[in-house]
């Protein structure tokens, strides 16, 4: 276990519903990220929340509407997508000093496995 | 956790022998790189990472080297086993940044 978990695993949605994924980790790190693996591209990354704030809002559709409650706990709230957002959506997380370099890498939890009708 | 539909370019070697993964980097100011694995069903995992300031570093099995000159990384794993097929991912960032960018990976298949 990489102490970050996503759920569900797998999601089917129609392009008129609402969903959410989830995220959690368990390593008491201060900043999350969202990725997306598709069919067609490497991981791209999609936000990145540190100590709960965004920081990083990598030009996403706003159909892609993320939330970070606290350090621990990340969502991404999904509405009326499009057969194309059909993808891997990863949830990471990392531990990030303040001031000065980092000090590792990221932890990825094992994914939402996401298709839309 | 698979990259289902990629066209990622593919090694194939032997069991027992070693395995080459190279990997060419796009942003010559990143300063920290890593190397991840990504098995069938499963999000990507931690191999190895290096600094800037290093131009090898050694793991169990791995090694990772890297030629700021040409702005290239290579992954090296010894004794290549089954458990070792798997997507292999490059990724380079700033030590001081948060943005990791990925390599579109390579398929390592280890044959019997």
């Amino acid at each position: 276990e990489t102490g970050v978990t996503q759920t569900p695993r797998h999601l089917v949605m129609g392009m008129t519903n609402k969903k959410s994924l989830k995220c959690e980790q368990h390593l008491g790190h201060n900043a999350m990220y969202w990725y997306k693996q598709s069919a067609k591209k490497p991981l791209e990354l999609m936000f990145v929340y540190n100590f709960k704030e965004q920081t990083e809002n990598n030009s996403v559709p706003s159909r892609f509407s993320p939330e970070c409650p606290n350090s621990s706990h990340l969502f991404l709230h999904l509405h009326t997508l499009q057969p194309e957002d059909s993808a891997l959506y990863l949830c990471a997380s990392s531990h990030e000093p303040r001031t000065g370099q980092r000090t590792g890498e990221l932890f990825f939890g094992e994914g939402s496995r996401l298709t839309v009708l | 956790g698979e990259s289902v539909g990629l066209h990622l370019p593919t090694l194939s070697v032997q069991e027992g022998d070693n395995s080459i993964i190279n990997c060419a980097y796009s942003n010559s100011a990143s300063d920290y790189f890593i190397w991840y694995k990504q098995e069938s069903g499963k999000g990507p995992q931690f191999i190895i990472d290096i600094r800037s300031n290093m131009d090898k570093r050694q793991g169990q099995r791995v090694t990772v080297l890297l030629n700021k000159t040409v702005k290239h990384l290579s992954l090296q794993i010894a004794a290549t086993q089954p458990g070792d097929s798997a997507v292999y991912f490059c990724a380079e960032a700033s030590l001081y940044g948060q943005n990791f960018v990925f390599g579109p990976g390579t398929r390592l298949s280890v044959l019997p």
